[in-house]
This record gives C-alpha cells, sequence and structure tokens, in this order.
C-alpha cells in the first residue's frame, strides 16, 4: 500500500524566509502528486499538482513543487512566505492507475508577520 | 461551475445516538464521491468512496456507514455513536473519468458527548 511521509509537522517562519515542506511516497511506479493547502476556517483546496512532464510544477500564490523520481520526493516550496500563507499543507499521492490519493498527515505552518 | 455543500457545519451528538452527514454536488454529473475523516495531525483517512449510485466501497472498518441514494447526494451515516467517532468530516468529490484532483467541502465537526 501507498504511504506518504510528511516529515515537517510544525513549521514557524517569519515573513520573507523561505520554505520547504518535504514530502516523500512509497510507491515505485506511475504517479500523481498533489499538494493540497487548508488556510484557517476555509475549504481544503489544491495548490498545485503534477500528473507527468516538467517535474518543476508551479501553483497558486508562488508556490512550486519538484518531483524527483529516483528520491521519491516532491516537495513544497516558496521562496518568500508571507503571514497569510499560514495554513495547514498536505500532501497526496495517487498510485498505480488508481484514482483515490493517499494524503500525508499535513504540515502546520505559521508564518509570523 | 461546481459547488458541493456539506450539512450540518457543525454537531454535537451524545454517545448511543444515531448519526446522518449529508453531501451534495452542484453543477456535474456523476461525480466520484469521498467521505473523508481528519483528525489534527494526522492527516485524511479516507473512509468512504463512491463511483455511481448505490457503489460504496468502503476502506476502513468503522463504526460508520456510506449510502449514495443519487447521483450527487453522499450520506455518513451511523446507527449508535461512539466517542471515538468525534473529528472532522469532509465530503470531497472528483469529475468522472481520470481526472485525479478532488474538491472539498467544508466539513461538519462532530463531537460525541
Amino acid at each position: 500500500a501507498q504511504s506518504v511521509s510528511q516529515h515537517n509537522h510544525h513549521v514557524i517562519l517569519s515573513e520573507a524566509a523561505s520554505l520547504e515542506l518535504g514530502c516523500n511516497y512509497s510507491y515505485g511506479g506511475t504517479v500523481n502528486l498533489f499538494w493540497y493547502v487548508q488556510y484557517p476556517g476555509q475549504h481544503l483546496q489544491l495548490l498545485l499538482k503534477y500528473f507527468s512532464g516538467d517535474p518543476l510544477v508551479k501553483g497558486i500564490k508562488g508556490f512550486e513543487a519538484e518531483f524527483i523520481k529516483s528520491k521519491f520526493s516532491f516537495n513544497l516550496r516558496k521562496p518568500s512566505v508571507q503571514w497569510s500563507d499560514t495554513a495547514e499543507y498536505f500532501c497526496a499521492v495517487a498510485s498505480g492507475g488508481s484514482y483515490i490519493p493517499t494524503f500525508g498527515r499535513g504540515t502546520s505552518l505559521i508564518v509570523h508577520p | 461551475s461546481q459547488t458541493i455543500h456539506q450539512w450540518p457545519a457543525t454537531l454535537v451528538q451524545p454517545v448511543g445516538s444515531p448519526l446522518s452527514l449529508e453531501c451534495t454536488v452542484e453543477g456535474t454529473s456523476n461525480p466520484n464521491l469521498y467521505w473523508y475523516r481528519q483528525a489534527a495531525g494526522r492527516g485524511l483517512q479516507l473512509l468512504f468512496y463512491s463511483v455511481g449510485i448505490g457503489q460504496i466501497s468502503s476502506e476502513v472498518p468503522q463504526n460508520l456507514s456510506a449510502s449514495r441514494p443519487q447521483d450527487r447526494q453522499f450520506i455518513l451515516s451511523s446507527k449508535k455513536l461512539l466517542l471515538s467517532d468525534s473529528g472532522f468530516y469532509l465530503c470531497a468529490w472528483t469529475p468522472w473519468g481520470d481526472s485525479y484532483e478532488q474538491y472539498f467541502g467544508p466539513g461538519t465537526r462532530l463531537t460525541v458527548t
């Protein structure tokens, strides 16, 4: 069974700091990769996704993620965070043709102004 | 455009009482539907999914059941709630076909007392 690991459970940053959230998965075959974000009081929503092609994926609000197949990783990055990026971030992986993703435990990000 | 509704938004129920949470999707046909439970620091746990009316798959043995009486309606139920059923329940949908991106509802906060 697929497993997804998010190693950073709680991250606290100051505005303008750079962000990288780790995501690793276990399945070695074809995967579809996602980052979802849940802002306080809002729906869980898609931040970015990777299905195929360029392994560097750009999403909304200046976020990007890089798929490194050899490392089974899909880390989320942002060069300069803002207070409004305070949220919970979830990595998800759908593998082997399944339309059902496996979610990581989530990372709580707090950005201080 | 498509929208997803969940109700109620919050619910406080005594142990042993029944439960019915409802999810409806508008603006699409034959969606895949999902029920998740979100626990703090534990990510999203898939409870049930459905690829069509009357077709329900259970991912985890639970004190819960799901039904899909109409194409765009998904109901989560229990005959007798347990304390351990407390949590945040999310409904999600994906378009019929091979799209893996999920769209989430606002969730229901259930507290069993």
